[in-house]
């Protein structure tokens, strides 16, 4: 079956540095999400990308980060300048978005545990 | 902003029994949502979904009611199972475009007791 992988699956960073996160999406799926979860707290929503750019950003989306599709396989997240509160769990997730049958079923990845230090 | 709420943090069920897991919504443009499982260390796995348009979906022993005029929906586990036992998501999307974002709730973590 299909399925969402992320590398690493934990990343330790010192404050300040840049940190690079990798997902390979479900081959024939469309869009492509980033999502994080800060230990104790809900999973939150980061940042969509469809068609090769943004669709939506969530505040929490600075412009510390950015979003790349460097290639037809991988999608990557990209932090410029870590800082401690950025300490969380970090899941890839992607999505056919099947408008005609109207099915929106998200399917994530194992996340990448960072540590910021 | 708690747009999804789920206001019970855990559940207990013996094996065998019914799970109702439960879900409240606020935003009115939700119309599509789904219930995900998550273990500890390991990314939300999808389990079922259900459109705005419908009020009930079934897949095996999970069973989805979405009632819109309260907005709440419920999953339903029947029989609950030990490998049942995880943090269970709600999550709610909006058709507002391209993104369809998730918005996740706070969720329940449901342990079944052989």
């Amino acid at each position: 079956e299909p399925e969402v992988t992320q590398t690493p699956s934990h990343q330790v960073t010192q404050m300040g540095q840049e940190v690079i996160l990798r997902c390979v999406p479900i081959s024939n799926h469309l869009y492509f999400y980033w999502y994080r979860q800060i230990l104790g707290q809900k999973v939150e929503f980061l940042v969509s990308f469809y068609n090769n750019e943004i669709s939506e950003k969530s505040e929490i989306f600075d412009d510390q980060f950015s979003v790349e599709r460097p290639d037809g396989s991988n999608f990557t997240l990209k932090i410029r300048s870590t800082k401690l509160e950025d300490s969380a769990m970090y899941f890839c997730a992607s999505s056919g978005g099947d408008r005609e049958r109207q099915t929106y079923e998200q399917y994530f990845g194992p996340g990448t545990r960072l540590t910021v230090t | 902003d708690q747009q999804v709420k789920q206001n019970s943090p855990s559940l207990s069920v013996q094996e065998g029994r019914i799970s109702i897991l439960n879900c409240d919504y606020t935003n009115s443009m939700f119309d599509y949502f789904l219930w995900y499982k998550k273990y500890p260390a390991e990314g939300p796995t999808f389990l079922i979904s259900i459109s705005s348009i419908k009020d009930k979906n079934e897949d095996g022993r999970f069973t989805v009611f979405l009632n819109k005029s309260a907005k709440h929906l419920s999953l339903h586990i029947v029989p609950s199972q030990p490998g049942d036992s995880a943090v269970y998501f709600c999550a709610a999307s909006a058709d507002g475009g391209a993104t369809n974002k998730l918005i996740f709730g706070t969720g329940t973590l449901l342990a079944v007791q052989p």
